[in-house]
């Protein structure tokens, strides 16, 4: 089992829709998960942190945490054309002696592509 | 804030030369910077973890002679490609850390080897 999983799509939805994008992650003691974006060509760009089960706000975004279930969620309300890109989830996993000296497991990416 | 800048954004160079690669982080003071590769359609591969004043750890499979890491000051760390070659050719990005986990990425640097 990889450490972070995501569906890797593509997904795609239409302009003004919901996009719905989900990540789980092995292991338990993971503390801290955040979402990226990237745009083709150019680098991650930081979207939103989560760290407490529930649920976190930022305007369009909503990040979703359940650590009983181990799993992460990102939902888009009124998706752009320009939300178009690739949705990395990040976790920070702990390593042996329960540390992650601030490393980031990634997983692979979700494709979204929302189309007018 | 949480501003990270990378120089060069692009460089070609011939085989067998060797590239520095530039990350600062402008308006904060990075405890622990990282740098990472990502090939075309794939995720970002992790290279090596920079703190200031110590040596880099390198990730299982990544030439640490290869890849030379100098952390010089909490806002600067650089990345050297030595002797490149034509498959070093990649999307290298460095990111730096506010607090222990949370990484601002910069904008990347896209080395080609000819």
């Amino acid at each position: 089992q990889k450490e972070v999983e995501q569906n890797s799509g593509p997904l795609s939805v239409p302009e003004g829709a919901i996009a719905s994008l989900n990540c789980t992650y092995s292991d338990r003691g993971s503390q801290s998960f955040f979402w990226y974006r990237q745009y083709s060509g150019k680098s991650p760009e930081l979207i939103m942190s989560i760290y407490s089960n529930g649920d976190k706000e930022d305007g369009r975004f909503t990040a979703q945490l359940n650590k009983a279930s181990q799993y992460v969620s990102l939902l888009i309300r009124d998706s752009q054309p320009s939300d178009s890109a690739t949705y990395l989830c990040a976790v920070n996993i702990l390593r042996a002696g329960g540390t992650s000296y601030g490393k980031l497991t990634f997983g692979q990416g979700t494709i979204l592509t929302v189309h007018p | 804030g949480a501003v990270v800048s990378q120089h060069p954004s692009r460089v070609i160079c011939k085989s067998g030369t060797s590239v520095k690669i530039e990350c600062r982080s402008l308006d904060f003071q990075a405890t622990t910077m990282f740098w990472y590769r990502q090939f075309p359609k794939q995720s970002l591969m992790l290279m090596a973890t920079s703190n200031e004043g110590s040596k880099a750890t390198y990730e299982q499979g990544v030439e640490k002679d290869k890849f030379l890491i100098n952390h010089a000051s909490l806002t600067l760390s650089t990345l050297t490609v030595t002797s490149a070659h034509p498959e070093d050719s990649s999307f290298y990005i460095c990111s730096a850390t506010v607090r222990e986990d949370t990484q601002y990425f910069g904008p990347g640097t896209r080395l080609t080897v000819l």
